[in-house]
């Protein structure tokens, strides 16, 4: 699976768009991106996936590139609820594979 | 309302004990992880299994162990030679792609 890179941290204020980045530069033609939030002391939370097509739920907003290097993930309006770490994971959809986690971006909304 | 269940939700266990913790779901998925949690980290895959009977060792199986006996249970065993084993435990299971995790068991080595 592709390997992922999201900045460490970021602060959004309360009611604003969060936009969170994600780089996937070596992301393959068949694999997926997809967005999984964990708040504190809890299992982690699906959000959203896609694989080049923009994709939008009643949580997120999913924007992926052109060329599927990148995407950002968009909280329309955050709330102090939202304060979490996002997980940003490419994976293709296949029988045997497994979500890979890295780090992560740690978003904190203020009121 | 469908979903995985993981109990107990704090454990304590002394050294050199095995301890079992429970995962359900009636989510009628085929696929059921296990992932460890270190503070301020991220999650890593101890096992995992796509179908009744059968599982695989992720990236860090050692000093555990699992099985698969029914479709709704993936129960993970904690053992001695686990050199390191107080973290948080998730559990997980999929379908199409799509994780739903439970709420985890804080394990502590006391």
């Amino acid at each position: 699976d592709a390997k992922t890179t999201q900045p460490t941290s970021m602060d959004c204020a309360e009611g604003r768009a969060a936009n969170l980045p994600c780089n996937h530069s070596t992301i393959s033609g068949n694999e997926y991106v997809y967005w999984y939030r964990q708040i504190h002391s809890q299992g982690p939370q699906y959000i959203i996936h896609g694989l080049k097509n923009n994709e939008t739920n009643e949580m997120a907003s999913l924007i992926i590139t052109e060329d599927r290097k990148s995407s950002t993930l968009i909280l329309p309006h955050a709330t102090l609820r939202d304060t979490a770490v996002y997980y940003c994971i490419v994976r293709a959809l296949a029988y045997g594979n497994k979500l890979v986690f890295g780090a992560g971006t740690i978003l904190r909304v203020k009121s | 309302d469908g979903g995985i269940t993981q109990s107990p939700k704090y454990l304590f266990r002394k050294e050199g004990q095995n301890v079992t913790l429970s995962c359900e779901q009636n989510l009628n998925h085929d696929a059921m992880y296990w992932y460890r949690q270190d503070p301020g980290q991220g999650l890593r895959l101890i096992y995992y299994s796509q179908i009744v009977n059968d599982f695989q060792k992720g990236d860090i199986a050692e000093g555990y162990s699992v099985s698969r006996e029914k479709k709704e249970s993936f129960p993970l065993t904690v053992t001695s030679a686990q050199k390191n084993p107080t973290a948080f435990y998730l559990c997980a299971s999929s379908i199409g792609g799509v994780y739903t995790f439970g709420s985890g068991t804080r394990l502590t080595v006391v």
